[in-house]
């Protein structure tokens, strides 16, 4: 189906590595949300896109979080030296219109672990 | 740091009883979503009800929003074991465009 794809589904890095994690959303969708979920809690928000513009990024935890939309479709989260903390699934949504006030379509996550 | 806070934080069912779980927030919204996760479906909206509704149906699900109490409800009739998974609010701001989840209710239907 065309549903919101997110990639590597796993990722382990070691403390102080990079990584970029991935997100297809549904054609044609405006919005793109990136989230933050904890093992045993809901899903943080980290930044929100409208095409290609990051409206938002007031929920990235640290400099070393970095969202882009280039070409207002895909886009890419990158954590620059990661830290265990960093350990969590990663979840990005799409949303068909603008604004937060409609239904979001979620990918399966990537879940990083960080040794 | 999130918006809202579900309870109870765990609830456990028979099938076919009736399910209700709470959701409390923060700050003044637009809107209310319900979202359900488990393993094999990741998260799904469920349901949206608007700040200027009190209540709205969706098959089995009921949901109810009192905005001076900050406070919305998802009841689930005829629970399944199918059921069986995390239930969040969300909500948007009207200040900006943050997103927030609460802490969800786990939600166990036993067949």
């Amino acid at each position: 189906g065309a549903g919101v794809s997110q990639s590597p589904r796993y990722k382990v890095a070691k403390r102080g590595q990079d990584v970029a994690l991935r997100c297809d959303p549904i054609s044609g969708h405006v919005s793109l949300f990136w989230y933050q979920q904890a093992l045993g809690q809901g899903p943080e928000f980290l930044t929100y896109f409208q095409n290609e513009a990051q409206l938002d990024k007031s929920g990235l935890p640290s400099d070393r979080f970095f969202a882009e939309r280039p070409e207002g479709s895909v886009s890419t989260l990158k954590i620059q030296r990661t830290q265990q903390e960093d350990s969590a699934v990663y979840l990005c949504a799409s949303s068909l219109v603008a604004g937060q006030q409609n239904e979001q379509f979620f990918g399966p996550g990537t879940r990083l672990t960080v040794l | 740091s999130q918006q809202g806070e579900e309870d109870p934080q765990a609830l456990s069912i028979q099938e076919g009883e009736n399910a209700t779980m709470n959701c409390s927030y923060k700050t003044s919204i637009n809107n209310l979503q319900w979202y359900r996760q488990n393993s094999g479906r990741g998260l799904v909206h469920l349901i949206l009800i608007r700040s200027n509704e009190r209540e709205k149906h969706s098959g089995r699900l009921r949901v109810t929003l009192d905005t001076s109490k900050k406070s919305s409800s998802l009841l689930i009739t005829a629970s399944r074991a199918a059921d069986t998974a995390s239930y969040f609010c969300a909500t948007d701001t009207n200040t900006g465009n943050q997103f927030y989840f609460g802490t969800g209710t786990s939600l166990t239907v036993i067949p």
